[in-house]
């Protein structure tokens, strides 16, 4: 069965550092998020694209995050410098298109800043 | 206020009890319901997807959607141990970003 792949499944890095986390989508999947899950909340939407373009970075603090979709494929989001409170799970989900079809998510990357 | 509410629990039941797990919105343009189920660790799976007001059953699980009221309710009949996560209701406009809940943590106990 196709899943959505992230590596690391765990990081843990000191505040100041930088981090980076991989997503590979379903095959064929046009649309990809990246979530962040504080933990007891519930995911928020970080960024989404649409095969290598944005479509809504509204939420991503973009002095210190950054994503891409070079290809259209695989993802990366980084953060630099990572502080205290980016210590969160961070998902990638993937789509067949961007209107509503059900999302799969991956198995998430848990970070801890130190 | 935010967009959507939910007690977050922990909810603790019986083997063979029926579950019901709540949400509650402010934003009347949400058309598209939807729970989700998240063991620890992994990432969230689509349990129900639902567009109109009204009931939608599959196999244990029943999720109703009451648009006037601005609620949302899922159902999980004979809970097994299995069903142990935590549930998060989402939903969405025509338009827009899926909205998540907080979360419900369930513990169902042989």
């Amino acid at each position: 069965e196709a899943e959505v792949a992230q590596s690391p499944r765990y990081k843990i890095t000191e505040k100041s550092q930088a981090v980076a986390f991989w997503c590979d989508p379903i095959s064929g999947h046009a649309t990809l998020y990246w979530y962040r899950q504080i933990l007891g909340q519930g995911p928020e939407l970080l960024v989404q694209f649409q095969d290598e373009s944005v479509v809504d970075d509204s939420q991503l603090p973009k002095d210190r995050f950054s994503a891409e979709r070079l290809k259209g494929v695989d993802s990366t989001l980084k953060i630099q410098p990572a502080e205290l409170g980016d210590s969160a799970m961070y998902l990638c989900a993937s789509s067949l298109t961007a209107s509503y079809n059900e999302q799969f998510f991956g198995p998430g990357t848990r970070l801890t800043v130190l | 206020q935010k967009e959507v509410e939910q007690d977050p629990g922990p909810l603790s039941v019986p083997e063979g009890a029926i579950v019901s797990l709540n949400c509650t919105y402010s934003n009347s343009a949400f058309q598209y319901f939807m729970w989700y189920r998240q063991y620890s660790r992994k990432g969230p799976e689509l349990l129900m997807y639902t567009y109109s007001s009204g009931n939608k059953e599959d196999g244990r699980f029943t999720a109703q959607v009451d648009k006037s009221s601005k609620y949302i309710s899922l159902f999980i009949r004979d809970s097994q141990p299995s069903d142990s996560a935590t549930y998060l209701c989402a939903m969405e406009t025509s338009y827009d970003k899926v909205i998540f809940g907080p979360g419900t943590s369930l513990s169902v106990i042989p």
